[in-house]
């Protein structure tokens, strides 16, 4: 009964290539995030969505896309990857912004 | 958003006490927020308070916040090694993203 839960764990992969991570919440949140960890433990917003809307994309490269299906779930997928995507991806959801936000696992995407 | 600002090391004995100290940039944050993250793992909720108090405790943690100074402190009773970890203090950002700090990482020593 994880609360957020991301998919898959780690992702390795070449140059080029596209992929996805998958995010679901059990935890009945309206509000939904991905945020990138770097090699230096720095964390970053990458995009929020409220109730399946965008509410904030951070100078993401367009290579990023979220998608939204349903207020429970929030998919990354990634377009010809790059070695600079190489870091750990954390999924996260709160009740609504402001509040308190429950974070994933995180994937560790890898480039080669 | 702006740099939430912390230090990066703290080194402390077993049983001490540890504070880790943060200065934030948003006056406007509803609620301030420190997370824990240990190593290889995912970021936990440790704790958060409210903008509009000045101190919260929580068992072995004391989240004290200056908000004239922009200061947010987290204090760590007897302090144990399950303690070592990075220490994340966070803002809000735009009324839905965390604006987080660089971190603090604690090495606590037996």
């Amino acid at each position: 009964d994880t609360a957020v839960s991301q998919t898959p764990k780690y992702l390795v992969t070449q140059m080029g290539n596209d992929k996805s991570i998958k995010c679901e919440q059990n935890l009945g949140h309206d509000t939904m995030y991905w945020y990138k960890q770097d090699s230096k433990k720095f964390l970053k917003i990458m995009f929020s969505y409220n109730n399946k809307e965008l509410i904030i994309n951070e100078t993401v490269p367009n290579r990023f896309s979220p998608k939204s299906p349903d207020k429970a779930h929030l998919n990354l997928h990634i377009n010809s990857l790059e070695l600079g995507d190489s870091a750990v991806y954390f999924c996260a959801s709160s009740q609504d912004g402001g509040q308190p936000q429950h974070f994933g696992d995180g994937t560790r995407l890898s480039i080669l | 958003g702006e740099d939430v600002e912390q230090s990066l090391f703290l080194s402390v004995r077993e049983g001490d006490s540890s504070v880790i100290n943060c200065t934030y940039t948003d006056s406007s944050s509803t609620y301030l927020y420190w997370y824990k993250q240990e190593p290889g793992a995912g970021l936990q909720l440790l704790t958060y308070i409210f903008s509009n108090m000045d101190m919260k405790q929580d068992q072995r943690l004391t989240v004290l916040l200056n908000k004239k100074d922009k200061h947010l402190s987290l204090r760590i009773a007897d302090t144990q090694t399950g303690d070592s970890a990075i220490y994340f203090c966070a803002e809000i950002y735009s009324g839905y993203a965390l604006n987080f700090g660089k971190g603090t990482s604690l090495l606590v020593t037996p």
